[in-house]
């Protein structure tokens, strides 16, 4: 069975400072992986997504993650912090974009101006 | 490209009813429809899948006499609840699997209904 694992609840950081909020997951076969933002009472956007390839790959709103398969992991980061990014971040693994997705419990960023 | 809505954003009904909540893809066509349920300050979780011109698959755990999903369109994915009760009130998601030109299959979430069973 698949499962993703978000390690943090919350995180508070300080505008302007770099950001990582830490993924793992669990999956039999090659994983596709994703992070989603979700704002308050609004449905899910994608920020970035792994398929295969460079395991580094760059998102929307300056993020970026990097797929370690011998760690199982999929870390979001940000070097830059905006006021703007404090929301709710989702990881999902799947068989594909097309298939189910199994989402972690997600992590909020709080941000301190 | 790739927007996904939902129609009503939110609704409140007395116990009993149903209620219908649509998922439509506007630029794209959609084969495969998910439907996820989000209580506050929580995780999402699966519903079903719903598939064009067939019938939807149900995780475990979810009655299907209760939430009805019909998938009559590349574009269109409907959810009803069924005789409401205030547990089922919830934050219910859609999303559509697209591929856009030159991408790959890839999940497009809707904004949201938020339904409240009074």
């Amino acid at each position: 069975a698949q499962s993703v694992t978000q390690p943090d609840i919350h995180i508070t950081v300080s505008e302007g400072a770099s950001l990582e909020l830490r993924c793992n997951y669990s999956y039999g076969a090659t994983p596709y992986l994703f992070w989603y933002v979700q704002s308050p009472g609004q449905g899910l956007q994608l920020l970035l997504k792994y398929f295969s390839g460079d395991t580094l790959v760059q998102g929307i709103k300056g993020f970026e993650a990097e797929f370690k398969r011998s760690q199982s992991s999929f870390n979001l980061r940000k070097p830059s912090v905006h006021w703007s990014d404090a929301a709710e971040y989702f990881c999902a693994v799947g068989a594909g974009g097309g298939n189910k997705l199994t989402f972690g419990t997600g992590t909020q960023l709080k941000v301190e101006l | 490209g790739a927007v996904v809505s939902q129609h009503p954003s939110w609704v409140i009904c007395k116990s009993g009813t149903s209620v219908k909540i649509e998922c439509r893809s506007l630029d794209f066509q959609a084969t495969t429809m998910f439907w996820y349920r989000q209580f506050p300050k929580q995780s999402l979780m699966l519903m079903a899948t719903s598939n064009e011109g067939s019938k939807a698959t149900y995780e475990q755990g979810v009655e299907k006499d209760k939430f009805l999903i019909n998938h009559a369109s590349l574009t269109l994915s409907t959810l009803t609840v069924t005789s409401a009760h205030p547990e089922d009130s919830s934050f219910y998601i859609c999303s559509a699997s697209g591929k856009l030109a030159g991408g790959s299959d890839t999940q497009y979430f809707g904004p949201g209904t938020r339904l409240t069973v009074l």
